[in-house]
Parts: structure tokens; sequence; C-alpha cells
């Protein structure tokens, strides 16, 4: 079974640097996907980026960026320039190509930005 | 916005009554899933739909039954609630071609079972 690991419960920055988040997963196959949802006090679930495992070029969206490593199976968020807003629960996810296709999560880490 | 709306938002409830969660979605996506988020796991994959009356479990079934007679509805049962069935309950759907799909999640409904 697949398993995903958040090692960082909790991380803080200040407004306008760059934060990186980890996740790392376990899995024998080689074609899936990974995704970063961000979840603020709302409690509704965001998607923030998602990877796709054949691509080599790591996803952007906007300010938010990946660095996918799929030999060490890591897949990082980046946050540039940090804003009050990103302020959240950030969940890394995997899904297979395969069967129900249903999403595996981690443990999440808790962000806050520091004004 | 994907369309997807989780009634009721928040339940309390009392421990051996049936609890029914409701997920509607706006438009005639296939696949549905519901998940629970409980702290120190994650969301954790209940059971899912990929079509009316067909359903299947996920990782964390026991103690729930679904159902899905409509497209836009999928509906979670609790047959008798117990203590450790006190969570957030999250609706998602997929959207997308096989290649792109991503899952969107509703708003979700907040359980607690006294």
């Amino acid at each position: 079974a697949q398993t995903v690991t958040q090692s960082q419960p909790e991380m803080s920055v200040q407004e306008a640097e760059t934060v990186t988040l980890s996740c790392t997963y376990d899995t024998s196959e080689s074609d899936y996907y990974l995704f970063w949802y961000k979840q603020p006090p709302s409690r509704q679930m965001i998607l923030v980026i998602r990877q796709e495992a054949y691509k080599q070029q790591n996803a952007t969206e906007n300010r938010f960026s990946v660095n996918f490593q799929k030999a060490a199976k890591s897949f990082s968020l980046k946050i540039s320039d940090s804003q009050l807003g990103d302020a959240a629960m950030y969940f890394c996810a995997y899904r297979t190509n395969f069967g129900n296709e249903k999403l595996t999560f981690g443990t999440g880490t808790r962000l806050t930005i520091i004004p | 916005d994907a369309g997807i709306t989780q009634s009721p938002r928040h339940k309390v409830t009392e421990t051996g009554t049936p609890v029914t969660l409701r997920c509607h979605q706006t438009e005639n996506h296939r696949y549905m899933y519901w998940y629970r988020q409980d702290p120190g796991h994650g969301l954790r994959l209940i059971h899912y739909s990929y079509g009316v009356k067909d359903t299947d479990k996920g990782e964390v079934s026991d103690g729930y039954s679904v159902s899905r007679s409509k497209t836009e509805d999928f509906l979670l049962t609790l047959e008798s609630a117990t203590s450790s069935q006190t969570s957030v309950y999250f609706c998602a759907i997929r959207i997308g071609l096989a290649v792109t799909d991503t899952q969107y999640f509703g708003p979700g409904t907040r359980l607690t079972v006294l």
C-alpha cells in the first residue's frame, strides 16, 4: 500500500519570505500523481498544485512550485513571497493511476505566516 | 467552485442513533468519494462511487454504508453512531479527463457523537 509522510507538523515563515514544505511517499508503482492541498481555517480543501509522475518538469502555479524527485520519492512544496492568506494546513496526497484512484493523504503541515 | 454541497454542515447526535450525511453535486460527474478527517491521520477514504448504484469500500469503511440512487447525490449513513465516528466528513468529486482529472472537495460536515 502507498504511504505519504509529512515530517513537519508545523512550520512558520516571515511574510514575503520563502518556505518549503516536505513530503515523501512510498510506492512500487511508476505511474501516479501527486498533489498539494491547502486547508485554511474555513476547513475547505483547496487544490494548490498537481504533478504527474511521468513528467520530469516540476509543476508551478504562480507563487507555488514543487521539487519532484522521483527516484528519492520526494515531493516538496515551495511557497515564494509568503502572504498572510497562505496560513493554513497543507496536505500532500498521492493518487495511483489504477483502480479506484483514491487519494492517500499525509498528516499535514500547519503553516503560520509571521507578519 | 466545483458545485459540491454537503448537508448538514454540523450535527451533534448520540451514540446508537442513525445518521445520514448528504453530498450533492450540480454536474454529472461519475466519481464521488467520502473521506473522514481526524487529527494525526489526514484524510482517509471511507467509500466511493463510480456510478449510480456502483459503490465500493475504502480503507475505513467499517460502520458506514453508502448509497447513490441518482448521479448528483451520494449519501453516507452511520447505522448506529459511535463516539469513534466523531470527525469531519468530506465529500469529493473527480473532475477532468483521465490524464488531468483531479478531486475537488465539498465544504465538510462536522459530526459529533456524544
